[in-house]
């Protein structure tokens, strides 16, 4: 079974406007941390946002929040006010375990793009 | 700034000639990892040290072999390259701790079988 399911290939949203991209997990581990990542064609990848699984509040990052809902295991990504620049894959990412040592899981990824 | 760096950003090799690429960190972190990303895909962990300890994927083929000589530096070598492990190769670090926090990434080495 998927651990991270992304189900949005791709989207097109016009610029400045509000993006939700949707990511659902699957874990039996009481300790995990959520994590989203931009991935721009150059190929490096930025971390975004982190949700830690005993965080009581939803995670800010400037124009990124992360819309935690424990109990329908889901982690989506908005992004409020969308640039161009946030043209991108998007990956979202889990970390299992009390010290996640064994490193991320990745979504499938959603592929954003920005229209002017 | 502390950062991870990957050389070089793009490697060319020869089907079945050894390469290696290379990643180094200033972050102190004690956990480096290798993904392979390819065209299209999510990345997928191949192993990673967690300090000398080496851990490897169960899927991960044998033509694939890490080093790690010391904290700063990590290793990647494919023993035989084949066309089908033409990918974007990230390395990655973190520290393992309570609460589990991110990795970070360096830019990648985009690597092209001919």
């Amino acid at each position: 079974a998927q651990k991270i399911t992304q189900t949005q290939p791709g989207m097109f949203v016009q610029e400045k406007e509000a993006v939700t991209l949707d990511c659902t997990y699957d874990t039996s581990d009481p300790s995990y941390g959520l994590f989203w990542y931009k991935q721009p064609s150059s190929g490096e990848m930025i971390f975004l946002i982190y949700q830690g699984s005993y965080d009581q509040q939803n995670a800010t990052e400037g124009r990124y929040s992360l819309n935690f809902q424990k109990a329908r295991k889901s982690a989506n990504l908005v992004i409020s006010a969308s640039q161009l620049g946030d043209s991108a894959m998007y990956f979202c990412a889990m970390r299992e375990g009390g010290e996640g040592a064994d490193g991320l899981t990745f979504g499938k990824g959603t592929h954003l793009i920005i229209q002017p | 700034d502390a950062m991870v760096i990957q050389n070089p950003r793009y490697q060319v090799t020869q089907f079945g000639k050894p390469v290696t690429l290379s990643c180094s960190q200033t972050l102190n972190h004690n956990v480096m990892y290798w993904y392979q990303q390819k065209s299209s895909q999510a990345p997928k962990l191949l192993f990673h040290y967690y300090d000398k300890d080496f851990n490897n994927e169960a899927d991960t083929p044998d033509n694939f072999q890490s080093r790690r000589p010391n904290t700063s530096f990590c290793f990647l070598d494919i023993r035989s390259p084949g066309l089908g492990d033409a990918a974007m190769y990230l390395c990655a670090t973190s520290v393992r701790a309570f609460p589990v926090s991110p990795l970070h990434f360096g830019n990648g080495t985009r690597l092209t079988v001919t």
